[in-house]
């Protein structure tokens, strides 16, 4: 199965809004609503800002918002801080022939650039 | 303080064996479920499979018969035994896991707590 896909980079000016998507197809992003969303900084471990694909986690500012239609995800940042330039990805279950249950497939990442 | 911690990669011929550990601290460990996941270089992040705190196990196509995740939960560690290695599999290998709020546990759907990684060189 392949990974789903994001546009490799996304840019917006300092205090505005940009959203990255996430398009899968009806086996995964179309058929749960288990997309999530990952930040990540250079030399850190990733960390989960979107899961339940509209779910924030403790500790996540409500800039960060994320919803989904048909096969395509998105996530949204809103109030652009000069922080929040990083690489996102997104993840999203996937029905899979090979497996018992249910895998996870991962997007390629978007790079997130603050202007 | 959850620390999930990776060990065991190195450089490995085509063909050959190898065996990782990720050794979990601070998290409830016998009743998570553990994700192994990589990254090759340049590429983006692959799902390899879980072990769900029952011991059963799923795997992605590209590994299934040649990769097995198992448990010690005496130990608080989970393994990934690769065989049969490939060049493709020249990647970081870094183990994840979830998080449950309430009854609600979103082990392998969504993943808060990474480990660092350890380097895998599939290489002659």
């Amino acid at each position: 199965q392949s990974a789903l896909t994001q546009p490799p980079s996304a840019s917006g000016s300092l205090g505005q809004s940009v959203t990255i998507s996430c398009t899968g197809t009806r086996s995964d992003v179309g058929a749960y609503n288990y997309v999530a969303w990952y930040q990540h900084l250079p030399g850190k471990v990733p960390k989960l800002m979107i899961y339940e694909v509209s779910k924030r986690p403790s500790g996540v500012p409500d800039r960060f918002s994320g919803s989904k239609s048909g096969y395509t995800a998105s996530l949204t940042v809103s109030g652009l801080q000069a922080e929040d330039e990083a690489d996102y990805f997104c993840s999203s279950y996937a029905g899979s022939r090979y497996a018992g249950s249910k895998i996870v497939l991962f997007g390629g990442g978007t790079r997130l650039t603050v202007l | 303080e959850v620390q999930l911690v990776e060990s065991g990669g190195g450089l490995v011929q085509p063909g050959g064996s190898l065996t990782l550990s990720c050794a979990a601290s601070g998290i409830s460990f016998t009743t998570a479920w553990l994700t192994w996941v990589r990254q090759a270089p340049g590429k983006g992040l692959e799902w390899l499979g879980r072990i769900k705190s029952d011991g059963t196990t799923d795997y992605a196509a590209p590994v299934k018969g040649r990769f097995t995740i198992s448990r010690d939960d005496s130990r608080n560690t989970v393994f990934l035994q690769m065989n049969s290695l490939k060049i493709e599999d020249t990647a970081i290998y870094s183990c994840i896991t979830g998080f449950c709020i309430g009854a609600t546990c979103h082990w392998d759907d969504a993943f808060d707590k990474w480990g660092q990684g350890t380097m895998v060189t599939v290489s002659s």
